[in-house]
């Protein structure tokens, strides 16, 4: 079975400052989807950004980005020019092929400092 | 805007009530549709596999009879939480995405915040 592991329960950064997410996750498809889903208080989740499998080139929303490691099956979020708007649960997903559910981490709630 | 529809927002009932929350893909037919449970400050935990036309598939620990999945339609899955305890009270959210595209992400709900008194 396909797992995600968030390893920091919390984070902190300064606001306008840079902040990296840690994600691994194990499976044994070669062609899965992999996403970060936002939490704000609100309790709605937003998706911040995705990546297939099969790109090599890393994904960038505006000021989020992700560094995909396949081999090392890593798939961190870096967060620029941070926003007290950005504070929230984060949630590292994976999806395989076909019509299956996500698979989530257990998520990193992040705080950014005024 | 919103793609998928969920409701009720908040629910406050007394214990021994069935509940009934609804999820509606609103542009997109979804033969499948996925119900999380959130308990706070944890992840969504994988409760049941809606699939349009045929039985629930449900998660390991999840009773069946307790928590019943009807999809009626191809936009329309709803969960039905019989005979209610205050154990059942959670945040509920369902997902569903356009499969037309193996790219498309998932969808969410705005959930349901159920209290049972």
């Amino acid at each position: 079975a396909q797992t995600v592991t968030q390893s920091q329960p919390e984070m902190s950064v300064q606001e306008a400052e840079t902040v990296t997410l840690s994600c691994t996750y194990d499976t044994s498809e070669s062609d899965y989807y992999l996403f970060w889903y936002k939490q704000p208080p609100s309790r709605q989740m937003i998706l911040v950004i995705r990546q297939e499998a099969y790109k090599q080139q890393n994904a960038t929303e505006n000021r989020f980005s992700v560094n995909f490691q396949k081999a090392a099956k890593s798939f961190s979020l870096k967060i620029s020019d941070s926003q007290l708007g950005d504070a929230a649960m984060y949630f590292c997903a994976y999806r395989g092929s076909g019509n299956t559910p996500l698979v989530f981490g257990k998520g990193t709630r992040l705080s950014v400092i005024a | 805007g919103a793609v998928v529809s969920q409701h009720p927002s908040r629910v406050i009932c007394k214990s021994g009530t069935s509940v009934k929350i609804e999820c509606r893909s609103l542009d997109f037919q979804a033969t499948t549709m996925f119900w999380y449970r959130q308990f706070p400050k944890q992840s969504l935990m994988l409760m049941a596999t809606s699939n349009e036309g045929s039985k629930a598939t449900y998660e390991q620990g999840v009773e069946k009879d307790k928590f019943l999945i009807n999809h009626a339609s191809l936009t329309l899955s709803t969960l039905t939480v019989t005979s209610a305890h205050p154990e059942d009270s959670s945040f509920y959210i369902c997902s569903a995405r356009d499969q037309r595209w193996a790219y498309q992400p998932q969808h969410f709900g705005d959930g349901t915040r159920l209290s049972i008194l």
